[in-house]
């Protein structure tokens, strides 16, 4: 059964403090992404990666960082976290760039 | 840079009707038209996609795609209770980069 998982699930940190949030999948698919849903605004691509140390920015990386040393896992990294960081993170990942994506079941952060 | 737009932003039918919900893109280049579900604090899940104008039929679900008019359709017969949730479109562009851009999304709540 193909998955996606994501750690933590949910998380509460202070302003100014880092973020690490991890994303594991068990298919082997090359591309994966990471995401964050707003309420209004939809999914926003944060970053993508289609390969072991490939990452390439989305449409909104500012204010993040990702990491991806093994394929099936892929890391985004805030750094200094902001109040206007609070969302939904989902990741997902794709056999190949161009197919179906699976996403995870997604990381609640709260920046205080 | 890609606009997705869906409309209605939310959709109350009664069970047994037809649900029929409205996208529209901004890029004529665009090659790929998927809709994404996702249930209430779940993850979003590939319905159905498209590549070509036209129509296609899985089940329940029907998906119109007119390229000329930049925009695309889901239409679901015999609504469910069960098909209550965020229905979210995506367009990728052609070319490798893999993005897809999605709507804001449409909640669908389907009574009995």
């Amino acid at each position: 059964d193909m998955k996606v998982t994501q750690m933590p699930r949910y998380l509460i940190k202070r302003m100014g403090e880092n973020v690490l949030l991890e994303c594991g999948q068990d298919m082997s698919h090359e591309t994966m992404y990471w995401y964050r849903q707003d309420p209004g605004l939809g999914l926003q691509l944060i970053y993508i990666s289609y390969d072991v140390d490939s990452n390439s920015e989305g449409d909104i990386p500012k204010g993040y960082r990702v990491s991806r040393k093994k394929r099936e896992h892929f890391s985004l990294i805030l750094d200094s976290a902001k109040t206007n960081q609070t969302s939904v993170y989902f990741c997902a990942s794709s056999p190949i760039v161009q197919d179906t994506q699976y996403f995870g079941p997604g990381t609640r952060l709260l920046v205080l | 840079q890609q606009k997705v737009q869906q409309s209605p932003e939310s959709l109350i039918v009664p069970e047994g009707a037809m649900t029929s919900l409205n996208c529209t893109f901004s890029d004529s280049a665009s090659q790929y038209f998927a809709w994404y579900r996702q249930h209430s604090g779940k993850a979003p899940k590939a319905l159905m996609s498209i590549f070509s104008n036209g129509e296609k039929e899985e089940g329940r679900f029907t998906i119109h795609l007119n390229k000329a008019s930049l925009h695309f359709s889901l239409h679901i017969r015999d609504s469910q209770p069960s098909d209550s949730a965020l229905y979210l479109c995506a367009v990728r562009t052609g070319g490798l980069s893999g993005k897809l851009t999605f709507g804001e999304g449409t909640q669908v709540t389907v009574i009995s």
